[in-house]
């Protein structure tokens, strides 16, 4: 079984470019997470979906951040204009049950000149 | 206080000695706990599982759990300088639906 795959796994972009980081997860994993790391505030919760409906987006840190699941095998995390605070490494992890552990892609590593 | 908190170090321990990491969670309700390892430039990777009181053992990796207070910890014993990496730790949130909070992360460095 594969494991959850991100896209790009590195990306580069000026200022106020959009950004859109892409996850598949692994199949049959019902609830879908997207993380940001930084040195300074480590892993950061952003948004969450149960069965592709989104439930807590509580920690997106604006309203230039989107994320959407439009079935359960894709989902996407969009910024829109991206600014340099942005840089980070996104994760995004999977999991199937309450008491079972996330699983988590390789990252996208997100630049923003 | 924090959800989950871990001494962020570094723990600095020589090749071949048991290293200690600690978290405590603030959820008295929480079942499961879970330990990652990450290392400098990956993503976090599931070590440990654990979910009753007491000591599960995998390999050189031990996990404790003492849920009266409230506290995991992660032994590793025979520790080796490939062990050098962040081991986070992370608990369900109850009522959370589906959610986690980790730990900060300890950073471990194996000294050859």
């Amino acid at each position: 079984d594969a494991g959850v795959i991100q896209s790009p796994r590195h990306e580069v972009t000026e200022m106020g470019q959009e950004v859109t980081l892409r996850c598949k997860p692994i199949s049959g994993h019902n609830s879908l997470f997207w993380y940001r790391q930084t040195m300074m505030r480590g892993l950061e919760l952003l948004i969450y979906f149960n069965n592709n409906v989104p439930i807590d987006d509580s920690g997106m840190p604006e309203d230039r951040f989107s994320a959407k699941m439009p079935n359960a095998s894709f989902s996407t995390l969009k910024i829109q204009p991206s600014e340099p605070r942005d840089s980070a490494v996104y994760f995004c992890a999977v999991k199937n049950n309450s008491n079972q552990p996330q699983h988590f892609g390789d990252g996208t590593r997100l630049s923003i000149l | 206080q924090k959800e989950v908190e871990q001494n962020s170090g570094p723990l600095s321990v020589p090749e071949g000695a048991i290293a200690s990491l600690n978290c405590t969670y603030s959820d008295r309700v929480s079942q499961s706990f879970f330990w990652y390892r990450q290392y400098s430039g990956k993503s976090p990777e599931l070590i440990m599982s654990i979910y009753s009181n007491g000591d599960k053992e995998d390999g050189r990796f031990t996990a404790q759990l003492n849920k009266a207070s409230q506290y995991v910890s992660l032994l590793i014993r025979d520790s080796q300088p490939s062990d050098s990496a962040t081991y986070l730790c992370a608990v369900p949130v109850s009522g959370g639906y589906q959610k986690v909070t980790f730990g900060t992360g300890t950073k471990l460095q194996v000294i050859p």
